[in-house]
């Protein structure tokens, strides 16, 4: 089964650091780019960063650029998010997604909750 | 305020045929593919058509995509009540160097 689960997500103070975690299974991981997205709670989706397959191509959305550090382990089928600096507005579910699909993202995780509050 | 423009709400009732729209400019839609995602409640998005107008497997020939000049739409005929969730368009910027989501289309099933 082709599937992707997140961890590391929780509570922590404005200011505070959170280092979000992705494993795959079911899938070559080390063949697609893959992605983190977030949703705030009741609002829409919010593309945060992206890498390519052999780590090569990263990209940041604005919002967290200089913040959020992606990268990934292809021998351990493992996508990370260090995130730093954290403020209230990160507050979100992050989820993350392959790009099996012509720059569409299947299979997603679950996501994983980052409340972000004092 | 996305960069990408999706009405807020649609709706129709069983049977019918839908249509949701997302529009962009020509450092988005007008020169990349379109992907569009189905969001129930509660659930992780899922992706319902990528490149424009494939569809992944498993997603039934009821939703259908298209993309014309700098706007896409996202097709749904034969209107069942499961198909009640959220749906977001998708796009690469060329000019902003990432990914945009539309801001989402709440369908409701009359």
């Amino acid at each position: 089964e082709v599937q992707l689960v997140e961890s590391g997500g929780g509570l922590v103070k404005p200011g505070g650091s959170l280092r979000l975690s992705c494993a795959a299974s079911g899938f070559t991981f080390s063949d697609y780019s893959m992605n983190w997205v977030r949703q705030a709670p009741g609002k829409g989706l919010e593309w945060v960063s992206s890498i390519s397959s052999s780590s090569n191509y990263i990209f940041y959305a604005d919002s967290v650029k200089g913040r959020f550090t992606i990268s990934r382990d292809n021998a351990k089928n493992s996508l990370f998010l260090q995130m730093n600096s954290l403020r209230s507005e990160d507050t979100a579910v992050y989820y993350c997604a392959s790009e099996r699909y012509v720059e569409g993202f299947d299979p997603w995780g679950q996501g994983t909750l980052v409340t972000v509050s004092s | 305020q996305s960069v990408l423009t999706q009405p807020p709400s649609a709706s129709g009732t069983p049977g019918q045929r839908v249509t949701i729209s997302c529009s962009g400019s020509s450092s988005n839609i007008g020169n990349k593919n379109v992907n569009w995602y189905q969001q129930l409640p509660g659930m992780a998005p899922k992706l319902l058509i990528y490149n424009d107008n494939q569809r992944p497997s498993g997603v039934p020939d009821r939703f259908s995509g298209s993309r014309s000049g700098t706007s896409a739409s996202l097709a749904i005929s034969g209107l069942q009540s499961e198909d009640e969730a959220d749906y977001y368009c998708a796009v690469w910027d060329i000019s902003l160097s990432g990914r945009l989501f539309g801001g989402g289309t709440k369908l409701t099933v009359l």
